[in-house]
């Protein structure tokens, strides 16, 4: 069975520092990978996916991911931190004909 | 087109009675799924549905909890009974074909029981 871990549940950059949120799965066959983003009191919506075609993804908002099976990794990165950032951040995984399992998700505080 | 909807959008109720939630899916997407988000927490699967089946039911909680789905139309979540652990938001998501398709959620029912 899937399962993913998400290494630290809250993370605090600098505005303008790079941002780092970290994701390991585990999965018997080639996953698919998400990261999906909670605004406060908003919904969640998909930030970006892996799906089995090139290996670095690039989302919306400047953010991107790159798939290491080597690592069993899909860290999710930005150059640039932005104060609009903040917000919580889920990456899930599926296998084929399974259902999502997501992580317990990391919340991301921007300083000023 | 429109996205997927879930109403109440807060529901509060006493201890014992029991509730529905209504979720409408993106028309034509196949897959539903139901997540309960605690405060502070992850989200929680508990149950997919592909058409009006239901292949995965793993993640109710109790069997106070039930749900069904008409055709590949809307769903309902009925929590009987209810608890003060039942209190939460939650969320709907449909996707196309319910294999590895992008999931959209809905704004979620929050649910606050005295």
């Amino acid at each position: 069975a899937q399962s993913v871990t998400q290494l630290g549940s809250h993370v605090s950059v600098s505005e303008g520092a790079l941002v780092l949120l970290r994701c390991n799965y585990s999965s018997s066959v080639p996953p698919y990978l998400f990261w999906y983003v909670q605004y406060p009191n908003q919904g969640l919506q998909l930030l970006l996916k892996y799906t089995s075609a090139a290996t670095l993804v690039k989302g919306i908002n400047g953010f991107e991911a790159e798939f290491k099976k080597s690592e069993t990794s899909f860290h999710l990165t930005k150059p640039s931190a932005h104060m609009s950032d903040a917000a919580e951040y889920f990456c899930a995984v599926t296998e084929y004909g399974q259902n999502f399992v997501f992580g317990p998700g990391t919340r991301l505080s921007v300083l000023p | 087109g429109a996205g997927v909807s879930q109403s109440p959008s807060n529901k509060v109720t006493e201890k014992g009675k029991d509730v529905e939630l209504r979720c409408d899916p993106i028309s034509g997407h196949t897959a539903l799924y139901w997540y309960r988000q605690r405060l502070g927490q992850g989200l929680e699967f508990l149950i997919y549905f592909q058409g009006n089946s239901a292949p995965d039911k793993s993640g109710l909680p109790s069997d106070r909890f039930s749900a069904e789905r008409t055709g590949e139309s809307v769903s309902t979540l009925t929590i009987q009974r209810t608890q003060q652990e039942d209190s939460a938001v939650y969320l709907c998501a449909s996707s196309l074909d319910g294999t590895r398709d992008t999931q959209y959620f809905g704004p979620g029912t929050r649910l606050t029981v005295l």
